[in-house]
This record gives structure tokens, C-alpha cells and sequence, in this order.
């Protein structure tokens, strides 16, 4: 089946600094990845969607430049969050869509970012 | 627009017991939905998916859902709990995949 790989699982980073997520599509070439964002005992919010080669489409109310997404390429998305401050601390998922089909979502298994 | 509403935080039920999680969505075209179940730090698990097929969808683990467009509802069950089931669970409606707000399933011994 096809599967995610979602790196690092735990990031700490100090205030200030910048830290990058990736979001790998093992099996398959993913033209569409989504980037979430869950805080305790919450759901997860939807941030923005990457399309290969384009510019990602942000949710209402997410910073482009707090948040930067880069999708280069068919297996690999990645989440930058920039100037990191401890309100960015949170676990962030990535879900990867298999060609234009609904049916095909894949989540990566999330990355535990905490800023102090 | 679309979005889900999950109805109940919180679900506490008895081992062997029937499992009810209630989802309502809303959509203007017809809708994908979905069933994930989440363990504490780790991502999401497809439990089902509804795609216009057939109407009771069954999924992993003894979890299935039945689609009721009259009624708006997604509403997953499982006629025994197990221990094994006690984690969050989220409906969702795709494409974007807009997420509920997450039922926390306790099953007590």
C-alpha cells in the first residue's frame, strides 16, 4: 500500500531558529500534499495544500512566511517553520493524495515540534 | 463548503460493548468521507472511506460506517469494544480532507 515517510518524528529547537519537516511518498508520486496542524487534545487544521511545482494555497489565517512549503518534486514536500517561537510548538501531519484520485490519501505518521 | 461535525468529545464505553461515534457532514456536492483513528503522537490511520459506492462501508479492525444522506450521517460503530480501540477518532470529508473535532473513545474494563 502506499505509504509516507513523515521526518523527524521530534524536533526541539530553540526560539529563533528555523526547523524543516519532510513529507516523503514512498510508493508513489504525489501530486497533491496537505500539511496539518493538531494541538492538544484538538483536531487537526487544515494549514495548506502543495501542489508539485506550484505555490502552495494557504488556509485562512496561516503565515506564508511563517510557514513555508516547498514541493519540488513528486515524492517530497517539505514544511519550513521559520523563526520558531514556543506558540509554534505543536504536531504537525502531512497527507499525500496519489494522483487526482479522492480515494487515495496517505498520512505521514506526524512530527512532534516543540520550541523553548 | 464542506465540514463534518463530530457530536460527543468524549465516548466511554464498556469492554464488549456496542461502539457508536457520531459524525454529521455537510456538503454541497456529494461527498467523500472518512474514518481515522489516531494513537497518542502518532498520525492518522484510515479506518474507512466512503466513496459513493455502497452505502455501509466496512473497515479495519471491526469498524464500519453506514452513509445516510437523508439523515446527513457518517456514524461509525463496532459491535464489540476492545480495549485495543481507546484512542482519538476523526471524521473527515475530502477533498481537502476538513477534519472533525475528534472523538476520544475511553473503553472501560
Amino acid at each position: 500500500g502506499a505509504v509516507v515517510s513523515q521526518h523527524p518524528s521530534w524536533v526541539i529547537c530553540k526560539s529563533g531558529t528555523s526547523v524543516k519537516i519532510e513529507c516523503r511518498s514512498l510508493d508513489f508520486q504525489a501530486t497533491t500534499m496537505f500539511w496539518y496542524r493538531q494541538f492538544p487534545k484538538q483536531s487537526l487544521m487544515l494549514m495548506a495544500t502543495s501542489n508539485e511545482g506550484s505555490k502552495a494555497t494557504y488556509e485562512q489565517g496561516v503565515e506564508k512566511d511563517k510557514f513555508l512549503i516547498n514541493h519540488a518534486s513528486l515524492t517530497l514536500s517539505t514544511l519550513t517553520v521559520t523563526s520558531a517561537h514556543p506558540e509554534d510548538s505543536s504536531f504537525y501531519i502531512c497527507s499525500a493524495r496519489q494522483g487526482m484520485s479522492l480515494r487515495g490519501y496517505t498520512f505521514g505518521s506526524g512530527t512532534r515540534l516543540t520550541v523553548v | 463548503a464542506q465540514s463534518v461535525t463530530q457530536l460527543g468529545s468524549h465516548v466511554s464505553v464498556s469492554e464488549g460493548a456496542l461502539v457508536l461515534l457520531r459524525c454529521n457532514y455537510s456538503s454541497s456536492v456529494p461527498p467523500y468521507l472518512f474514518w481515522y483513528v489516531q494513537y497518542p503522537n502518532q498520525g492518522l490511520q484510515l479506518l474507512l472511506k466512503y466513496t459513493s459506492a455502497a452505502t455501509l462501508v466496512k473497515g479495519i479492525n471491526g469498524f464500519e460506517a453506514e452513509f445516510k444522506k437523508s439523515e446527513t450521517s457518517f456514524h461509525l460503530t463496532k459491535p464489540s469494544a476492545h480495549m485495543s480501540d481507546a484512542a482519538e477518532y476523526f471524521c473527515a470529508v475530502g477533498g481537502q480532507f476538513y477534519f472533525g473535532t475528534g472523538t476520544s473513545l475511553t473503553v472501560i474494563p
